[in-house]
């Protein structure tokens, strides 16, 4: 069973600018989430689809931190401008649903590692 | 979720059991214990959870005390591939309810 893919893997940026990364989840997972992952510490979750449904978006930075998950499967995380603090792995994660049991457990992508300068 | 404790740093030999601890001495009635780890360059991957009994599966096993304020996760004979940073997490159990990660403990296995 493929896993969660994620790309690209590595990305500089100055401040400012724009970055979108992109998320394909395991196929059939109708869960899907964002972390940020700083340096040093665990992983913070950004936001979770339900479907193409936005579940929990609470940490999200709204005002420069946009998400989308168009048909339900794919997904994108845009930062838009970015700053210094948004230096970051940007990990994405998807589980089967609403469910309990071992195979509604998230699975972590590998990440995309953001670099602002 | 009830707010989790763990050692910043451990260190194992190879072969030998690693005996990770946990303290959560606010652990409501319906958080289970979830443990992670998180291999360099990788994400997080799912190892364990329980809620007050013992549990134990391919990977690891997990020690739950009886008043549930403490844990211990056990990899038997670790390897150097099991050098990771560990969570330890407690939160209600099933996929609707959102994981928040500490800092946890970075284990190095040593040859």
């Amino acid at each position: 069973e493929a896993g969660v893919a994620q790309s690209p893997r590595y990305k500089i940026i100055e401040k400012r600018q724009s970055v979108a990364f992109w998320c394909n989840p395991i196929s059939g997972h109708a869960t899907l989430y964002w972390y940020q992952q700083i340096l040093g510490q665990g992983p913070k979750l950004l936001i979770q689809f339900q479907n193409n449904g936005v579940v929990d978006d609470s940490q999200l930075p709204k005002d420069r931190f946009s998400a989308e998950r168009l048909k339900g499967v794919d997904s994108t995380l845009k930062i838009q401008p970015a700053k210094l603090e948004d230096s970051a792995v940007y990990l994405c994660a998807s589980s089967l649903g609403t469910g309990w049991g071992l195979a509604y457990e998230q699975y972590f992508g590998p990440g995309t590692r953001l670099t602002v300068t | 979720d009830a707010k989790t404790t763990q050692p910043t740093s451990m260190d194992c030999a190879e072969g030998r059991a690693a005996n990770l601890p946990c303290n959560h001495s606010t652990i409501s009635g319906n958080e289970y214990v979830y443990w992670y780890r998180q291999i360099h360059s990788q994400g997080p991957q799912y190892i364990i959870h329980g809620l007050k009994n013992n549990e134990t599966n391919e990977m690891a096993s997990l020690i739950i005390t009886e008043d549930r304020k403490s844990s211990t996760l056990i990899l038997p004979h670790a390897t150097l591939r099991d050098t990771a940073v560990y969570y330890c997490i407690v939160r209600v159990g099933g996929s609707n309810y959102k994981l928040t990660f500490g800092k946890g403990t970075l284990l190095t296995v040593n040859p």
